[in-house]
């Protein structure tokens, strides 16, 4: 079983509804946990972080954090064409330098 | 501020051949990385350094080198390039360990 594992995709979503990313974790006192957001072509970049259970909100992400059950997802609310790009899940899974990460998931919203 | 400059974007090389992939940061950042990333395998950690003056094998070292040069500048060598080292490679940064990274534009290698 992989460390962090997340579904492949393609997710494919219409404009203006809610898209639902979801990524699950081997747990080894995993302490923080992050959301990147990769286009086709470029550099992942940093969209959310968190580390307490619960929800995160930043405008329209939103990141729910469940240490028991080993996930953390990432929601957008109202998705745009421009959110299509890969997102990928990392985990600090008790390392002090390392983060391990997902696969990504291929998410595509449809105009 | 620029973050996290790779240089070169671009590289074709020939099998046996070597080369360098330099990366320099301007945030004052501790700790710095370099991935490989295939296709369907996500990020793969080569070497990481925790600070200046230390470097540690990550996931995926063998055919590699890395140099610390200094607190902004992390190295990468490929000593005798194979086709199997065909990939993009990141050069990264946190503050302080396994924290928010922030990342290099990228180096697309090809090895024929």
């Amino acid at each position: 079983q992989k460390e962090v594992e997340q579904n492949s995709g393609p997710l494919s979503v219409p404009e203006g509804a809610i898209a639902s990313l979801n990524c699950t974790y081997s747990d080894r006192g995993s302490q923080s946990f992050f959301w990147y957001r990769q286009y086709s072509g470029k550099s992942p970049e940093l969209i959310m972080s968190i580390y307490s259970n619960g929800d995160k909100e930043d405008g329209r992400f939103t990141a729910q954090l469940n240490k028991a059950s080993q996930y953390v997802s990432l929601l957008i609310r109202d998705s745009q064409p421009s959110d299509s790009a890969t997102y990928l899940c990392a985990v600090n899974l008790g390392s002090n330098y390392q983060l391990i990460w997902g696969a990504g998931t291929k998410l595509i919203i449809k105009p | 501020n620029a973050g996290v400059t790779q240089t070169p974007k671009f590289q074709v090389l020939k099998t046996g051949q070597s080369m360098t992939l330099q990366c320099a940061q301007d945030m004052n950042h501790n700790s710095m990385y370099w991935y490989r990333q295939d296709p369907g395998m996500g990020l793969r950690l080569i070497y990481y350094s925790a600070s200046e003056g230390t470097t540690d094998k990550g996931e995926v070292p063998n055919g590699y080198n890395v140099s610390r040069l200094n607190k902004r500048e992390f190295s990468l060598r490929l000593e005798s390039a194979a086709p199997s080292q065909t990939s993009v490679y990141f050069c990264a940064s946190s503050e302080f360990g396994a924290d928010v990274t922030f990342f290099g534009q990228g180096t697309r290698l090809t090895v024929v």
